[in-house]
């Protein structure tokens, strides 16, 4: 099974200002993708962003941007002029190419701080 | 086009007892997947169904079952209910990739809150 870490359980940011949220996976797929999807308090889980594993450009949507670095295993998430609205527990996902079953990280909690 | 339901929203029942909640997806989804979120478990996966059939199955004793019916509706069946079991139980619908190189994001539902007293 893909395993997805995400070291930073909790986050705080000041309102305006730009927060990153880190996580890492473990595969040795070559093709994949990887979500970001947040769950505020109203517990309705909707997608944030996703990347392609086969593209090299970031994805940005908005204020949210992603830093993607392939060979480090590596996904973050960062939320540029935070809002209270971005208050929400954000979980980092992994799914194969050929799969249809999605790995989650174990979410970090982002406070922000008006 | 209206999102995925879930019901009951909240739940609280006994040990030993069983509990059956449902999920709608969104219209035009047939994979249903089932997770189980606690604090600082994150969601963990229970089994997905497709077209009436179950095709992924995490590592849940087998008092989890679940079913779908052919109208892409799901259920999900816990027995024998334990302390343990007390969570949110997500349900999440999408389109099921049948080929790389395409993949499609899950829509969540509001999930089902169960406590177990």
């Amino acid at each position: 099974a893909q395993t997805v870490t995400q070291s930073q359980p909790e986050m705080s940011v000041q309102e305006a200002e730009t927060v990153t949220l880190s996580c890492t996976y473990d595969t040795s797929e070559s093709d994949y993708y990887l979500f970001w999807y947040k769950q505020p308090p109203s517990r309705q889980m909707i997608l944030v962003i996703r990347q392609e594993a086969y593209k090299q450009q970031n994805a940005t949507e908005n204020r949210f941007s992603v830093n993607f670095q392939k060979a480090a295993k590596s996904f973050s998430l960062k939320i540029s002029d935070s809002q209270l609205g971005d208050a929400a527990m954000y979980f980092c996902a992994y799914l194969e190419n050929t799969g249809n079953q999605f790995y989650f990280g174990t979410g970090t909690s982002l406070t922000v701080i008006p | 086009k209206a999102g995925v339901t879930q019901t009951p929203r909240y739940l609280i029942k006994t040990r030993g007892q069983q509990v059956t909640l449902s999920c709608s997806p969104i219209s035009g989804h047939r994979s249903v997947s089932w997770y189980q979120q606690t604090p600082g478990q994150g969601l963990q996966f229970l089994f997905e169904y497709f077209s009436e059939t179950q095709r992924n199955k995490g590592n849940f004793p087998g008092r989890f079952s679940g079913r779908q019916f052919s109208n892409s509706r799901s259920e999900m069946n816990v027995s024998t209910l334990e302390l343990g079991d007390s969570a949110l139980y997500l349900c999440a619908s999408s389109y099921r990739a049948i080929r790389p190189g395409v993949a499609y994001e899950q829509y969540f539902g509001p999930g089902t809150r169960l406590t177990v007293t």
